[in-house]
């Protein structure tokens, strides 16, 4: 019984690069989220989709990040142009409602140099 | 605003039982107890969750006193494996639009051989 699953697991990538995050849902599962954890602020919610809808984006931090759900099962973070403090691990998390346990992938590390 | 409180840090011996306090006095009626963990460099884990009455599963137990106001997560012989930091996270879990899990600090504990 497969679990969220991001990917790539590592991304090292230098500054004004695009780099894209992937994830995909448990089956079954309507709600997606992408949080992202750093030292200094911890796990943070950024972007919550119902139902292939983006519900709350107000964690997004700024116009260079966006997301997508081009399916019920697939969901994509994008940073573009990144920047070095956007070097953090970012998971998504995914449930069967929106209310309901929040299961989670192993995350993205990513590097901007 | 901190809904929970729990110790920055704890040791237990491998095999022991370790004992997770945590403190929530102004929990609601409507808002579960949750607790989750995160392993170095992996994403968090869900563990159990309850409302009232004291929960168990393959992971832990969970319980509850009686006025809700604080709980204990236990793991009944804690392994090298189950070092990770542990989080308590009060939620209701009614609406979609009831998504928010809020990570505070969490306990550190390391399980010693």
């Amino acid at each position: 019984d497969a679990g969220v699953i991001q990917s790539p697991r590592h991304e090292v990538t230098e500054m004004g690069q695009e780099v894209t995050l992937r994830c995909k849902l448990i089956s079954g599962h309507n709600s997606l989220f992408w949080y992202r954890q750093t030292m200094m602020r911890g796990l943070e919610l950024l972007i919550y989709f119902n139902n292939n809808v983006p519900i709350d984006d107000s964690g997004m931090p700024e116009d260079r990040f966006s997301a997508k759900m081009p399916n019920a099962s697939f969901s994509t973070l994008k940073i573009q142009p990144s920047e070095p403090r956007d070097s953090a691990v970012y998971f998504c998390a995914s449930s069967l409602a929106g209310g309901d346990t929040q299961y989670f992938g192993p995350g993205t590390r990513l590097t901007v140099l | 605003d901190a809904k929970t409180t729990q110790p920055p840090s704890m040791d237990c011996a491998e095999g022991r039982a370790a004992n997770l306090p945590c403190n929530h006095s102004t929990i609601s009626g409507n808002e579960y107890v949750y607790w989750y963990r995160q392993i170095h460099s992996q994403g968090p884990q869900y563990i159990i969750h309850g409302l009232k009455n004291n929960e168990t599963n393959e992971m832990a137990s969970l319980i509850i006193t009686e006025d809700r106001k604080s709980s204990t997560l236990i793991l009944p012989h804690a392994t090298l494996r189950d070092t990770a930091v542990y989080y308590c996270i009060v939620r209701p879990r009614v609406r979609s639009n009831d998504y928010k899990l809020s990570f505070g600090a969490g306990t550190t504990v390391t399980v010693r051989a």
